[in-house]
């Protein structure tokens, strides 16, 4: 079975710093990717997602990941983070043969004044 | 265009009683696809739904929870006999016929059991 690994269960920052969250995914072909951002009490929603193509994705909001299939991982990344950044974050993927996203734990994004 | 839509956003039951909660996927979009959160902690997939169908159920318990999506009308989600365990998140999500379009997300549902 697939999975998604989210190493980091909290990260801090600073307002203004850059921002790097990780995801490695299980799978041998190429998943399709997404990460996903959830603010307290709301829903989720679809930052960016990779299917194909140029392994670097831009996605709203002033995001982007790449996708490195070396490392089996689709890093989400923002070169300067706001205060209203300050959110779960989610990654998923979901495999060529199932249309079923698998979810990693998420990370929960601190971002300091 | 309406995203998906989900509701009650809450519901409280005692224990015992059923909850039933309500999900309309996206205009266009014929898989549904239901996912519990439970407090710290990630989404887990319960069932995944196409019209009339139960594609995949691995992820619901085997006893109380039950799952459809009739022709017409929202995806239903039941809990009958609802304990304090069940207090969750419950989120659904859809999506086309072809899955590399993404999945939308509804803004959850959020049970408590008194």
């Amino acid at each position: 079975a697939q999975s998604v690994t989210q190493p980091d269960i909290h990260i801090t920052v600073s307002e203004g710093a850059s921002l790097e969250l990780r995801c490695n995914y299980s799978y041998g072909a190429t998943p399709y990717l997404f990460w996903y951002v959830q603010s307290p009490g709301q829903g989720l929603q679809l930052l960016l997602k990779y299917f194909s193509g140029d392994t670097l994705v831009q996605g709203i909001k002033g995001f982007e990941a790449e996708f490195k299939r070396s490392q089996s991982s689709f890093n989400l990344r923002k070169p300067s983070v706001h205060w209203s950044d300050a959110a779960e974050y989610f990654c998923a993927s979901s495999s060529g043969g199932s249309y079923i996203p698998t979810f990693g734990r998420g990370t929960s994004l601190i971002v300091h004044p | 265009n309406a995203g998906v839509m989900q509701n009650p956003r809450h519901l409280v039951r005692r224990r015992g009683q059923e909850a039933r909660l309500r999900c309309s996927p996206m205009k266009g979009h014929s898989h549904v696809y239901w996912y519990r959160q439970l407090p710290e902690e990630g989404l887990k997939f319960m069932v995944y739904l196409q019209k009339e169908n139960i594609i995949d159920e691995s992820g619901m318990p085997k006893e109380r929870f039950s799952a459809e999506f009739p022709k017409e009308g929202p995806s239903i989600l039941r809990i009958q006999q609802v304990v304090r365990g069940d207090s969750a998140a419950y989120f659904c999500a859809s999506s086309p016929q072809w899955a590399d379009y993404g999945y939308t997300f509804g803004s959850g549902t959020r049970l408590t059991v008194v």
